[in-house]
């Protein structure tokens, strides 16, 4: 089914370890971003991309780093994973930068928590 | 900078009415859209409905209803007919149709329970 495949869904980190958060979309949508959401709170953006090899920043991006060399995929590395990083952490796709009608289209999310 | 207030941490609903979950907003930008999420128990962000900041109609989408209104930047999402399945968290989120940061901004969510 078309959609935005995030993987893993569940991930243990222990403090100063790395890895990469895998987010795929098959719908050819140009803009992708990520988000993490915290207890009791709304989601808050990480990075973004409008295009493959274009990326910026987000509201909260210390600790992560994204690339986007391809439209289908954005990835999301966490470089030295802290306890303040447990989270659960989304994918969104957009056809349009606005999204507008379409609104955007999010993953299933990746609980992370890190020990 | 944007800025979405929900100001009801929790809702209580009886199973066939209608409810209104509040969402206020605050921008410079001069246009912008405005969405609404739900996200149930098992954690998915499911898109309910969107509206322009210069349409000139509400939104609708089935039972669901936003109410603009922009003088006093607010976008109420309106539940009709409440079902057992709509008791889910709600996000009410914004974002300018401008160039510059294209992403949502979110609430902090009103989570709703319907009642048999």
């Amino acid at each position: 089914n078309a959609g935005v495949t995030q993987t893993p869904k569940f991930q243990v980190l222990k403090t100063g370890q790395s890895m990469t958060l895998q987010c795929a979309q098959d719908m050819n949508h140009e803009y992708m971003s990520w988000y993490r959401q915290d207890p009791g709170m709304g989601l808050r953006l990480i990075h973004y991309s409008v295009g493959a090899g274009i990326t910026d920043q987000g509201e909260v991006p210390n600790g992560y780093n994204v690339s986007r060399s391809t439209t289908e995929d954005f990835p999301l590395r966490l470089l030295s994973a802290a306890p303040s990083q447990t989270s659960v952490y989304f994918c969104a796709s957009s056809l349009t930068p606005t999204g507008s009608d379409y609104g955007y289209t999010f993953g299933s999310g990746t609980r992370l928590t890190v020990v | 900078a944007q800025k979405i207030t929900q100001t009801q941490p929790g809702m209580f609903v009886q199973e066939k009415e209608a409810v209104t979950l509040d969402c206020t907003y605050d921008t410079s930008d001069p246009s912008y859209g405005l969405f609404w999420y739900k996200q149930p128990s098992s954690g998915e962000m499911i898109f309910l409905i969107y509206q322009g900041s210069y349409d000139q109609q509400n939104a609708t989408e089935g039972r669901y209803s936003l109410n603009f209104q922009k003088a006093r930047k607010s976008a109420n999402l309106v539940i009709s007919a409440s079902q057992l399945g709509d008791s889910a968290m709600y996000f009410c989120a914004m974002r300018p149709r401008g160039t510059g940061r294209r992403a949502l901004t979110f609430g902090s969510g009103t989570r709703l329970q319907v009642q048999p």
